[in-house]
């Protein structure tokens, strides 16, 4: 089955700077890639996914990255804010089964200070 | 806005209780699916549905049953509620089919088995 690795699982940055949570895959079959925030007390929250025939997505200051050959895929914050602070979850799929089980990484808790 | 509701956002139950969690999706969602959080450890699939009456196992099934008599209610059932079974359960729905794969999660259920 698919394994997801996802680093670091904590990251500090300040208010202003970018942040940058990396993901692996091991299942070359996996072609949707979603992200997902978790506030505190909340449930996680689609952000941004891509799928394997696009190479990078942006939606205002936050992107993901796909390297389909290497396997890995990026989230990239930028202009972080306290708000942005919560804990982020990459996951992975394959959507042609139909019923798009995800695998989620272990997440990573981001904390922007002001 | 597809809208994901749990019955409860916080449940106290006695070790050996028969233990129900309830998700209700208002947006004609073919897929449901729960998913256990524990620190540490990310969110694991318990079971998922891909239809009325139909139910696979996830990762993590044992200790788990589930129930889907209609198409917009998804139940997980601890039948013998265990002190291991403490955490946050979080039910999920996407549409299916062609492109249907971003899920859309519920608040959550914090569990505690005492």
């Amino acid at each position: 089955g698919e394994n997801v690795e996802q680093h670091p699982s904590t990251l500090s940055v300040q208010e202003g700077d970018s942040a940058v949570i990396k993901c692996t895959y091991s299942d070359s079959a996996s072609n949707y890639f979603p992200w997902y925030k978790q506030e505190l007390g909340k449930g996680p929250q689609l952000i941004i996914d891509i799928r394997s025939n696009v190479g990078e997505k942006k939606d205002q200051r936050i992107a993901v990255t796909l390297n389909k050959t290497a396997k890995h895929f990026s989230l990239h914050i930028t202009e972080t804010q306290p708000e942005d602070s919560a804990v982020y979850f990459c996951a992975a799929t394959y959507s042609g089964a139909g019923s798009y089980q995800l695998t989620f990484g272990k997440g990573t808790k981001l904390s922007v200070i002001p | 806005d597809v809208k994901v509701t749990q019955s409860s956002r916080y449940l106290v139950k006695r070790t050996g209780e028969k233990v129900f969690l309830e998700c209700v999706q208002d947006m004609d969602h073919e897929n449901m699916f729960w998913y256990r959080q524990d620190p540490g450890l990310g969110l694991r699939l318990i079971y998922f549905s891909y239809d009325v009456k139909m139910k696979e196992k996830g990762d993590i099934p044992e200790g788990y049953s589930v129930s889907r008599e209609k198409k917009e209610r998804f139940s997980l059932i601890l039948e013998s509620a265990s002190t291991n079974q403490t955490s946050m359960y979080l039910c999920a729905s996407n549409v299916g089919g062609l492109a249907g794969e971003r899920g859309y999660f519920g608040p959550g259920t914090r569990l505690t088995v005492t």
